[in-house]
């Protein structure tokens, strides 16, 4: 069953506490990104990955990090650096990033993070 | 600062019924559009997309149509199941950019039976 998993889905950390959310895709696509949802908001690109051992910075990366040392998974880290990390965060994998406008994006069920 | 707008938060709509939902951009560099649908604590699912050299594009019940002049795209959805009910947001990306996408803050579509 190819698809994108993301886990776990709920996760409950202490302020000051880095976070890493996991992200494994099955698809063989070659570029993966994190966004972050919060409420009554669209999604916000925090960092992408085109392609292994590469990636770049997205709208909102500050107080995030992110490592693309497989093709398959892509974590990101929440540092205590991230002022505001309570929020939904999804992962999403396309087959060529950048490298066509039909390259759609395809997203997996998403990780609420609360930080208490 | 939002490049792309999705000006209503929600919608009801009669089952049976059309349902459009608008968008508007201001980002002339976009030249994709896409619309995603999402359940409440669940990833958006894709749903249908128009590039800047067509002005519509169907699939089955769901069309999208894009007016460049106006920097304006909407889905319609004809007709419209309680099953459509949904956060529908609206996505732009440009080459230049490497097709990162933008999203719109989304509309909340209740389809009534």
């Amino acid at each position: 069953d190819g698809g994108i998993t993301q886990s776990p889905k709920y996760l409950f950390r202490k302020e000051g506490q880095n976070v890493t959310l996991s992200c494994e895709q099955n698809l063989n696509h070659d570029a993966m990104y994190w966004y972050r949802q919060d409420p009554g908001q669209g999604l916000r690109l925090i960092y992408y990955s085109q392609i292994v051992n590469d990636f770049q910075k997205g709208d909102i990366a500050e107080g995030y990090s992110v490592s693309r040392e497989k093709k398959e998974s892509f974590p990101l880290t929440v540092t205590s650096a991230q002022k505001n990390p309570t929020a939904f965060y999804l992962c999403a994998s396309s087959i060529k990033g950048g490298y066509g406008p039909t390259d759609t994006q395809y997203f997996g069920p998403g990780t609420r993070l609360t930080v208490l | 600062d939002q490049q792309v707008k999705q000006n209503s938060p929600s919608l009801s709509v009669q089952e049976g019924r059309i349902s459009i939902l608008n968008c508007d951009y201001t980002n002339s560099m976009f030249d994709y559009f896409l619309w995603y649908k999402k359940y409440p604590a669940e990833g958006p699912t894709f749903l249908i997309s128009i590039s800047s050299i067509k002005d519509k594009n169907e699939d089955g019940r769901f069309t999208v149509f894009l007016n460049k002049s106006a920097k304006h795209l909407s889905l319609h959805i004809v007709p419209s199941q309680p099953g459509d009910s949904a956060v529908y947001f609206c996505a732009a990306s440009a080459s230049h950019s490497g097709y990162a996408l933008n999203f719109g803050k989304g509309t909340s579509l209740l389809v009534t039976p």
